[in-house]
């Protein structure tokens, strides 16, 4: 338990469907982050939100649409993916935004949305 | 962009064995951190290492990041199924990237 929760779990959608993707974080962290994880990949960070704000896009296309309501909340909006999009979709928080200037801090994990597009 | 690229991609190996993996790049890191992903969970950080040449140990685990800090291994004592998993390095950089991944070392422990 690393106090990041993610649903679901598993999500199966055809090409044309719209779903989306749930992270909550319980630890009052103010920084939340999407990145996906694919087999021949390394971990590829998608958007990084720290106090509500988008800081961070990675040249991710438009298909994925994240909004972040609230400090303990980040979603994932999905619509018309390509079946390359199917991987690990993680959520992380940490106290501060990591990675910017040297900046380092622990990312906590939730245990991932495993994504099937059909 | 700076890069991690770890070794080896898979390694498999008999309890009670010892190992290390590396994690190497041509860039320096402010910081490295080792985390490990175990089947169907997140990624969990097991060390965060900031001075070039450092040294930490986690009971059979021992870290070390290079002189230059470019460059870290972890080495594993004795090792157990639970082990079983994948490691991944990551990397601060100095000048205002982002935290990098790398690609990671698929270990498992038969027993």
């Amino acid at each position: 338990e690393t106090g990041v929760t993610q649903t679901p779990r598993h999500l199966v959608m055809g090409m044309t469907n719209k779903k989306s993707l749930k992270c909550e974080q319980h630890l009052g962290h103010n920084a939340m982050y999407w990145y996906k994880q694919s087999a021949k990949k390394p971990l590829e960070l998608m958007f990084v939100y720290s106090l509500e704000e988008r800081v961070e896009n990675n040249s991710v296309p438009s298909r994925f649409s994240p909004e972040c309501p609230n400090s303990s909340h980040l979603f994932l909006h999905l619509h018309t993916l390509q079946p390359e999009d199917s991987a690990l979709y993680l959520c992380a928080s940490s106290q501060d935004r990591v990675g910017l200037a040297g900046v380092t801090g622990e990312l906590f994990f939730g245990e991932g949305s495993r994504l099937t597009v059909l | 962009t700076q890069l991690l690229e770890q070794s080896p991609q898979f390694l498999s190996i008999q309890e009670g064995e010892n190992l290390t993996v590396y994690c190497n790049s041509s860039s320096v890191f402010s910081s490295l951190q080792w985390y490990r992903q175990e089947p169907g969970e997140g990624p969990v950080l097991l060390v965060t290492v900031v001075t070039g040449g450092e040294v930490k140990k986690l009971k059979r685990l021992t870290f070390q990041f290079g002189d230059a800090r470019k460059d870290s291994s972890l080495h594993i004592t004795a090792a157990q199924p639970g082990d079983t998993g994948l490691y991944l390095c990551a990397g601060a950089g100095n000048y205002g990237q982002n935290f990098v991944f790398g690609p990671g070392t698929r270990l498992s422990v038969l027993p």
